[in-house]
């Protein structure tokens, strides 16, 4: 098993454009997240989902969406990046037992 | 809301010395309670976990103990070695809220020096 993959590793991008991030678990895993960590922060939630089809929000999720078509897929999209943006962003997913494995993470550089 | 409170870092210690890490958290019913460990450049690891009062998880010499009366799981080591070196997290997860909604504390960086 690969467990959380994520891509890219590294990213640099200019205010005003777009991407998306992705991630994808090989675990059959229901509930999948999307954390940044920023210095002196912790991590924080920005979207979770509990299944295919079902996203909601955590606790910083403005200027980011999600989707969840599949179990396997949860990509994490940037409309519109902005500096504030720059930050290592984590995805998750979990198991019944509620422990959380965590991907290699995204260094995403907003200029 | 829910909350975890740990102590900053940077923590520095020697090879071979003992490590406390403190944790203190603020929640409504009975939450689980977690350690988590990043290496550098890597995610986060689950370390060790408690899901009742008084429970103690223990892991790679690692050791916790949920203290529900001083809402505590302090993160123990007798004897820290060089690849302890990371940062760890405290986090609480509460079955109040949404499934797996982890809430972590800020993190504390460890440094073992030879």
């Amino acid at each position: 098993n690969a467990g959380v993959t994520q891509t890219p590793k590294f990213q640099v991008l200019k205010t005003g454009q777009s991407m998306t991030l992705q991630c994808a678990q090989d675990m059959n895993h229901e509930y999948m997240s999307w954390y940044r960590q920023d210095p002196g922060m912790g991590l924080r939630l920005i979207h979770y989902s509990v299944g295919a089809g079902i996203t909601d929000q955590g606790e910083v999720p403005n200027g980011y969406n999600v989707s969840r078509s599949t179990t396997e897929d949860f990509p994490l999209r940037l409309l519109s990046a902005a500096p504030s943006q720059t930050s290592v962003y984590f995805c998750a997913s979990s198991s019944t037992t509620n422990e959380q494995f965590f991907g290699p993470g995204t260094r995403l550089t907003v200029l | 809301g829910d909350s975890v409170t740990q102590m900053e870092g940077p923590v520095t210690l020697s090879e071979e010395a003992f490590l406390t890490i403190n944790c203190t958290y603020t929640a409504t019913g009975y939450p689980s309670l977690f350690w988590y460990v990043q290496y550098p450049g890597e995610g986060l690891q689950l370390l060790l976990k408690a899901t009742k009062a008084d429970d103690k998880g223990s892991n790679k010499g690692f050791e916790a103990t949920y203290r529900k009366e001083t809402t505590s799981f302090h993160l123990e080591k007798g004897s820290v070695q060089v690849s302890d070196s990371a940062v760890y997290f405290c986090a609480l997860l509460n079955y109040g809220g949404s499934q797996g909604n982890l809430i972590f504390g800020k993190g504390t960086k460890l440094s073992v020096k030879p």
